[in-house]
């Protein structure tokens, strides 16, 4: 149950588009498409903003995309507002419904 | 609504006991596996255990294996986390979460968390 590997920051101008990755292995990340993609704004619980790699729940900003190839996802967000500034957490299914976050990565909106 | 609420967190002493509840409203509780998920203070999401919808399967994470009992009342639409044998690298805030079949069973809903603080 190692944490899935994410940068500790990224930083972006307002109206750009900046990645965020997310490497796991191929017990998590690598073998199964239920990686889901959380925002966490200081002292707030976390948001679903992806589920299963690529999808958005209802109301979620179609700026936030998300992909994945073999051991490792990414989420995209276009079009930088100030509001996204925030944390941002990737989780993967394990097995056995164990599940996996990333460390998490600090996005700076400049 | 749809809303969870945890409560029970505080302050106790290493190889102390704690028990959070979290109240769950506006869904079909009985219908949703549920899940805890702990934060240590500025650090990252670390999730904790998982209990099915009729409490009949549960997992937990190597680090509170045999010491944390997850368990549920849908009934009282109530879900608990039991923590014995406390550490200091417990203290965390702790949230419930609902998993959602149709996200993957991913965590759609988080209540506000509550703060556990293990110390002498």
């Amino acid at each position: 149950q190692s944490a899935l590997t994410q940068p500790a920051s990224v930083s972006g101008s307002p109206g750009q588009s900046i990645t965020i990755s997310c490497t796991g292995t191929s017990s998590d990340v690598g073998s199964y498409n239920l990686v889901s993609w959380y925002q966490q704004h200081p002292g707030k619980a976390p948001k679903l903003m992806i589920y299963e790699v690529s999808k958005r729940p209802s109301g979620v900003s179609n700026r936030f995309s998300g992909s994945k190839s073999g051991n490792t996802a990414s989420l995209t967000i276009s079009g930088l507002q100030a509001e996204d500034e925030a944390d941002y957490y990737c989780c993967s299914y394990a097995g056995s419904s164990t599940k996996v976050f990333g460390g998490g990565t600090k996005l700076t909106v400049l | 609504e749809v809303q969870l609420v945890e409560s029970g967190g505080g302050l106790v002493q290493p190889g102390g006991s704690l028990r959070l509840s979290c109240a769950a409203s506006g869904f079909t509780f009985s219908s949703y596996e549920m899940n805890w998920v702990r934060q240590a203070p500025g650090k990252g999401l670390e999730w904790v255990s998982y209990i099915s919808s009729s409490g009949s399967t549960i997992y937990y994470a190597d680090s509170v294996k045999g010491r944390f009992t997850i368990s549920r009342d849908n009934a009282k639409n109530s879900l608990y986390l039991q923590m014995n044998s406390l550490r200091a690298e417990d203290t965390a805030v702790y949230y419930c979460a609902r998993g959602h079949g149709d996200y993957g069973d991913a965590f759609d809903i988080w209540g506000q968390g509550t703060m556990v603080t293990v110390s002498s």
